[in-house]
């Protein structure tokens, strides 16, 4: 059974910092990898998606990569902003059912001004 | 495109009684699925669906039936609704498995 753990579980920092938020998976035979935000009270929102032949995703200041074979994806997120505030999800598709999806708990984030 | 669209936003129910949850999506997506999140557990996956007519369960089933007779609608069916169901409930659609995921809403529902 897949698990997706994610790490650390909050996190805050000061605006213009950069920094990175960890997702690891237990099973490396996946399909894809994708990341989420999710402002309180709301709906998910998607940030990059990761097929299993890539390495890395760039959207503006998000990055995200991904290594299979040592179960891990990190979510990069360049000279943050009060408004990065939000808690970011990963979810893996699993390798042998595309339609089956295991999210983390997610990493909450607070950039303060 | 309204994309994905969940009704209703809000809902109070007694135990023993049933409803449904509807989702909607106007993107042609062959892939459709519905989660829970619950405080401290994340996502789960309840049922999804691969295509019109194709269903299947997900991590938490029980308790729960879905159908899907055409490419836009998933419905989600609450049997005999119980305290354990009460969180929000969201509903997720694709192209295909290997594309992005596009997310409602979301429903809260509070089962007393």
């Amino acid at each position: 059974k897949q698990e997706v753990t994610q790490i650390p579980a909050a996190l805050s920092v000061p605006e213009g910092e950069n920094l990175v938020l960890n997702c690891s998976f237990t099973d490396s035979a996946i399909y894809n990898l994708q990341w989420f935000r999710q402002d309180p009270g709301k709906g998910l929102t998607s940030l990059l998606l990761i097929q299993s032949s890539q390495r890395e995703q760039t959207s503006g200041r998000l990055n995200a990569s991904l290594d299979k074979s040592s179960g891990r994806s990190t979510l990069y997120i360049a000279a943050s902003q009060p408004g990065d505030s939000a808690t970011y999800l990963c979810a893996v598709k699993g390798g042998t059912n595309a339609g089956k999806s295991t999210f983390g708990d997610g990493t909450t984030l607070t950039v303060k001004p | 495109n309204a994309g994905v669209t969940q009704t209703p936003k809000f809902q109070v129910l007694k135990t023993g009684q049933s409803m449904t949850l509807q989702c909607a999506q106007d993107m042609n997506h062959e892939y459709m699925s519905w989660y829970r999140q619950d405080p401290g557990m994340g996502l789960r996956l309840i049922h999804y669906s691969v295509g019109a007519g194709i269903t299947d369960q997900g991590e938490v089933p029980n308790g729960y039936n879905v159908s899907r007779s055409t490419t836009e609608d998933f419905p989600l069916r609450l049997l005999s609704a119980a305290p354990s169901q009460t969180s929000v409930y969201f509903c997720a659609s694709s192209q295909t498995g290997g594309q992005t995921q596009y997310f409602g809403p979301g429903t809260r529902l509070l089962v007393l």
